[in-house]
């Protein structure tokens, strides 16, 4: 079954340290992979995304996320918090399924950064 | 400005009561989707269409139904809403629904089923 996994309901992070939000996906074939980030009362916001290429992938407000295909895992990262960086994250997944095409998402993470 | 609406943005019924959940795309994309987003659950995806006249079920898609007449509106629509509905939804699009397309996502309706 093709799934993605986000194992931390909840990130802390002071801000000026360096942050990781986790997610890990099974699919079949290969994956097309996506970061969204909700923040209260909007909807979701495309923030990157890895569909070939370079392992490292730079999306917008300084995040990137490296595609490591041995763990199966698409972590998003950013060298320093902001406190404007506390949302609610989601990775996603594009499958292959039949002659249509689905995406899956994780159950999302909510990152805190406190000043 | 490219966007994706959706209409009304809250909106308390009661069970039963038929209700229509608009969404309208300005983009020209051709795949639009339904989205239902619960604590703890993440979004799951209700219908998804690739284009006019073309929809398709999604992972929850009882207790709803959609259509694509035109390319730019893609409703939903709940004949006859129960409790387990109440939930935060989202519509959204992306140019032809594949592997590396980005959706777009609508700025969400509450919905509360007494």
């Amino acid at each position: 079954a093709q799934s993605v996994a986000q194992p931390e309901d909840q990130v802390n992070v002071a801000e000026g340290n360096p942050l990781t939000v986790k997610c890990t996906y099974s699919v079949s074939g290969n994956p097309y992979l996506f970061w969204y980030v909700q923040y209260p009362n909007r909807g979701l916001q495309f923030l990157l995304k890895y569909i070939t290429g370079d392992n490292l992938v730079k999306g917008s407000y300084g995040f990137e996320a490296e595609f490591n295909k041995s763990q199966t895992s698409f972590h998003l990262k950013k060298p320093s918090a902001l406190v404007s960086d506390s949302a609610l994250y989601f990775c996603a997944v594009r499958a292959l399924y039949s002659s249509a095409s689905k995406i899956i998402f994780g159950s999302g993470t909510r990152l805190s950064i406190r000043p | 400005e490219a966007q994706v609406t959706q209409n009304p943005r809250y909106l308390i019924t009661v069970t039963g009561k038929k209700l229509t959940v608009t969404c309208s795309q300005n983009m020209n994309h051709e795949y639009m989707s339904w989205y239902r987003q619960d604590p703890g659950l993440g979004l799951r995806q209700i219908y998804y269409s690739m284009n006019v006249e073309v929809t398709d079920k999604g992972d929850v898609p009882e207790g709803y139904k959609v259509s694509r007449k035109e390319k730019r509106n893609f409703p939903l629509i709940l004949e006859s809403p129960s409790p387990n509905q109440t939930s935060l939804y989202f519509c959204a699009s992306s140019l032809r629904g594949v592997e590396g397309d980005t959706q777009y996502f609508g700025p969400g309706t509450r919905l509360t089923v007494l």
